[in-house]
């Protein structure tokens, strides 16, 4: 079944680290986005990518960075920059702008 | 960046009661979109709609786009408590989905 992977469901890591958030989708979709979930605060972009090798900050992109060697994989890294970064972080993917996104189901980070 | 202005922000509502909620924008959108995300995971597409006017049903879910194309609604009708969730309008602009901050909903059994 197609579908889209996000690994792993719950990481913590000390503050100072960096750690990076796997996503992985089957779709063939060439699209793919990172969104931020705050409670209250709805979905925030991070970071999105239209095609391979090509990738554009969205609304909060300060202290992470992303890559898009491969049309399935879509890895995010949360950098020691980031001074809040505990929240739940959620992957999509989609055909096009237009239709519906896919989400995997999320990871939750804690930075302690 | 653009946000939906989506209503209410939570709703408490008995089992069996009909729900309402809405998204507005200053912007005019082609496309809006309804997702449900339940606790700890992703959102789930519920409804497309893709033309002003539209009303489509999905089960006991209906949605509607709005003849202005700045708004679009989406009843439940006789909730049940798997109904409980975060519900999102979502529109395409400048190629990316643009998110309102949601409505949770919860339903007393």
């Amino acid at each position: 079944d197609g579908g889209i992977t996000q690994s792993p469901k719950y990481l913590f890591r000390k503050e100072g680290q960096n750690v990076t958030l796997s996503c992985e989708q089957n779709l063939n979709h060439d699209a793919m986005y990172w969104y931020r979930q705050d409670p209250g605060q709805g979905l925030r972009l991070i970071y999105y990518s239209q095609i391979v090798n090509d990738f554009q900050k969205g609304d909060i992109a300060e202290g992470y960075s992303v890559s898009r060697e491969k049309k399935e994989s879509f890895p995010l890294t949360v950098t020691s920059a980031q001074k809040n970064p505990t929240a739940f972080y959620l992957c999509a993917s989609s055909i096009d702008h237009r239709g519906g996104y896919t989400f995997g189901s999320g990871t939750r980070l804690t930075v302690v | 960046g653009q946000q939906l202005n989506q209503s209410p922000q939570s709703m408490f509502i008995q089992e069996g009661e009909d729900v309402s909620m809405n998204c507005t924008s200053s912007s005019i959108f082609n496309t809006w979109l309804w997702y449900k995300q339940e606790p700890g995971e992703g959102p789930v597409l519920l409804i497309a709609l893709y033309k002003a006017g539209e009303l489509t049903s999905n089960g006991r879910l209906t949605a509607q786009f709005g003849i202005t194309r700045k708004d679009s609604f989406l009843n439940i009708s006789a909730s049940i408590p798997s109904d409980v969730g975060i519900y999102f309008c979502a529109g395409p602009l400048s190629y990316k989905l643009t998110f309102g901050k949601g409505t949770l909903l919860t339903v007393n059994p």
